[in-house]
């Protein structure tokens, strides 16, 4: 079967650094997204990581390893507008999208 | 540019009706997709267009159905409404030239059915 595990809910402090993990399994791989998606809103696009590394962009960074089946999302400097949930999506044999139930994470000043 | 729009924005349904959720894109996409999202769950997809005139079940199509007649519009019918299909409603779209094309979501419907 194909599985997706984030943990539920992560807080850290304005300003920190923090890393949110996502392992996954699935029935082939091609590509792993992340999404942030505030409370109400719609998810939006943060990454795309294809290669096994680090893939920077700003005060964001996302991490994959195929052979493990493991990628992580780093936050750096964090500011209050970084609340929200952060969703794990790697894309399938399909080309489908199979998504994590998103990690909420919850930043005090 | 609007991006992607869905209507309504909310909507309360009695158990039995049936009811239609508009989505509609102007970036010319050629790929959409219906999600829900339920607390505690990922989003799971409903069912998916690659293009006009063509559609496709995904993981939890039972209950709704869909048309794409054109490149804009892609609505999600549910023919008689039952509780369980209380959620939140994403309609998304994709260029659609790679099967690894970011998707853009519109704002969602919430429904709630009684």
């Amino acid at each position: 079967g194909q599985n997706i595990d984030q943990p539920t809910e992560m807080t850290a402090t304005e300003g920190a650094i923090v890393q949110i993990n996502c392992t996954y399994q699935t029935s082939g791989f091609n590509g792993l997204f992340w999404y942030q998606q505030h409370a109400g809103e719609a998810p939006t696009f943060l990454s795309y990581n294809v290669l096994d590394g680090l893939e920077e962009k700003g005060r964001f960074s996302s991490f994959l390893s195929r052979s493990k089946g493991y990628s992580y999302l780093l936050l750096k400097e964090l500011q209050m507008k970084d609340s929200a949930s952060y969703l794990c999506a790697p894309l399938d044999s399909n080309y489908q999208l199979i998504w994590g139930a998103g990690t909420k994470l919850i930043i005090k000043p | 540019t609007a991006g992607i729009t869905q209507a309504p924005t909310s909507q309360i349904l009695a158990a039995g009706r049936s009811m239609t959720l508009r989505c509609t894109q102007d970036m010319r996409h050629n790929a959409m997709y219906w999600y829900r999202q339920d607390l505690g769950l990922g989003l799971r997809l409903i069912h998916y267009s690659n293009t006009a005139g063509t559609t496709g079940k995904g993981e939890v199509p039972d209950g709704y159905s869909v048309s794409r007649a054109n490149t804009d519009d892609f609505p999600l019918t549910l023919a008689s409404a039952v509780p369980s299909q209380t959620s939140v409603y994403f309609c998304a779209s994709s260029d659609g030239t790679s099967g690894t094309d970011t998707q853009y979501f519109g704002p969602g419907t919430r429904l709630t059915v009684l």
